[in-house]
């Protein structure tokens, strides 16, 4: 069975520095994707960013970007350029056949002015 | 375009009744996923429907159903509500091409369920 491990329950980081979330999967299939959604108190689950498993190639969307080890099965979400409206729940999610998606536990982030 | 709606936004049941929740999938999207978001807690799979079949089904009782109609809509039941179903519930659309995972699933945002 697949899970997703987030060891950082809560987090907090200054506006304009650089924060780093942890996630840790596991998993026997060789064919997947991972992804980090960011929830806001609006509850509206949003994607932040997501990674092949077949590329080597860390994804990055603006801001932020990912340190992907699939042999490590690590998956971290570095946030550049801290602001405010990054303050939300941010989970790691994982997803291989069909669309079933196997999130992690969360990590509140706030960012602090 | 419209993204995912869901319906209604937030419901107050008492324990042993039953709920109905609603979800419109993001217009060609033949795929909807249910979750159960307990506060304090990453999403849990319900359901997994596609082309009107149940796909994927994650450990919950028999007390939860669901289905698709031919418009891809979708419906969560929930029969015999317990306290421990107060939670968000989340409805997800995709693609979903053919058994590819390179579909990006898009999310409402919930019905918050609260059972009294």
């Amino acid at each position: 069975a697949q899970t997703v491990t987030q060891s950082q329950p809560e987090m907090s980081v200054q506006e304009a520095e650089t924060v780093t979330l942890s996630c840790t999967y596991d998993t026997s299939e060789s064919n997947y994707y991972l992804f980090w959604y960011k929830q806001p108190p609006s509850r509206q689950m949003i994607l932040v960013i997501r990674q092949e498993a077949y590329k080597q190639q860390n994804a990055t969307e603006n801001r932020f970007s990912v340190n992907f080890q699939k042999a490590a099965k690590s998956f971290s979400l570095k946030i550049s350029d801290s602001q405010l409206g990054d303050t939300a729940m941010y989970f790691c999610a994982f997803r291989s056949s069909y669309d079933k998606v196997i999130f992690g536990p969360g990590t509140s982030l706030s960012v602090i002015p | 375009d419209a993204g995912v709606t869901q319906s209604p936004t937030h419901l107050i049941k008492t324990r042993g009744q039953q709920v109905t929740l609603r979800c419109s999938p993001i217009s060609g999207h033949k795929s909807v996923s249910w979750y159960q978001q307990v506060l304090g807690q990453g999403p849990q799979f319900i359901f997994q429907y596609y082309e009107k079949e149940e796909r994927g089904r994650g450990n919950f009782p028999d007390r939860f159903s669901a289905r698709q109609f031919p418009n891809y809509s979708s419906e969560l039941n929930v029969n015999a509500l317990l306290l421990g179903d107060s939670a968000l519930y989340l409805c997800a659309s995709s693609l979903r091409t053919g058994g590819s995972v390179n579909t990006e699933a898009f999310f409402g945002q919930g019905t918050r369920l609260t059972v009294v």
